[in-house]
């Protein structure tokens, strides 16, 4: 069975700094793997997909993502964070027709 | 063009009463998926409906129901509710298909008391 594991419970990083979220997934196949944000108390939002390719994805409000097959990761990057990407982050697999999430990362943006 | 829209927002409900949940996916979505997310256990698949079929079930209750219209919209009802139920119940649609990006609803909120 497939799973979707986000090591990191909660980060804290300050506004302008860097930001990487990791991922990893365990799948037989290559795996078609979405990174969404979600704001308190709203749904969830597409910021990028992996499905083939180029293994370096460009998504929405600057965010990229990296697919490692070595590594059965898909780590999430931001070169400089806004107080605005205060938010919890899923990382998920497709497989079997649905969506596999992991546990979500808590971004907290400190002034 | 409208996303997946879902109501009721909010939704208070007694303990062993039924709650109905909508949704309308997005315009030539025929996938609806339901997710619940409860507090601490994250985002949990519940059903996946595609041309009024029900394709795929969670690990949950048969008091967890639903169902999908002609136009594609979809229901989702929860029987006898209890208090472990309250949650974010979340709708999301996506062309049918392997990989298919799903796109999610704002979610409607059932709190049972």
């Amino acid at each position: 069975a497939q799973s979707v594991t986000q090591p990191d419970i909660h980060i804290t990083v300050s506004e302008g700094a860097s930001l990487e979220l990791r991922c990893n997934y365990s799948y037989g196949a290559t795996p078609y793997l979405f990174w969404y944000v979600q704001s308190p108390g709203q749904g969830l939002q597409l910021l990028l997909k992996y499905f083939s390719g180029d293994t370096l994805v460009q998504g929405i409000k600057g965010f990229e993502a990296e697919f490692k097959r070595s590594q059965s990761s898909f780590n999430l990057r931001k070169p400089s964070v806004h107080w605005s990407d205060a938010a919890e982050y899923f990382c998920a697999c497709s497989n079997d027709y649905k969506l596999s999430f992991g546990a979500g990362t808590t971004v907290t943006v400190r002034a | 063009e409208a996303g997946v829209t879902q109501s009721p927002t909010h939704l208070i409900k007694t303990r062993g009463q039924q709650a109905t949940l909508r949704c309308s996916p997005i315009s030539g979505h025929t996938s609806v998926y339901w997710y619940q997310q409860a507090l601490g256990l994250g985002l949990q698949f519940l059903l996946w409906y595609d041309e009024g079929e029900e394709r795929n079930r969670g690990n949950f209750p048969p008091r967890f129901s639903g169902r999908q219209f002609p136009n594609y919209s979809s229901e989702l009802n929860v029987n006898a509710l209890e208090l472990e139920d309250s949650a974010l119940y979340l709708c999301a649609s996506s062309l049918v298909g392997f990989g298919n990006t799903i796109y999610f609803g704002e979610g409607s909120w059932l709190t049972v008391v």
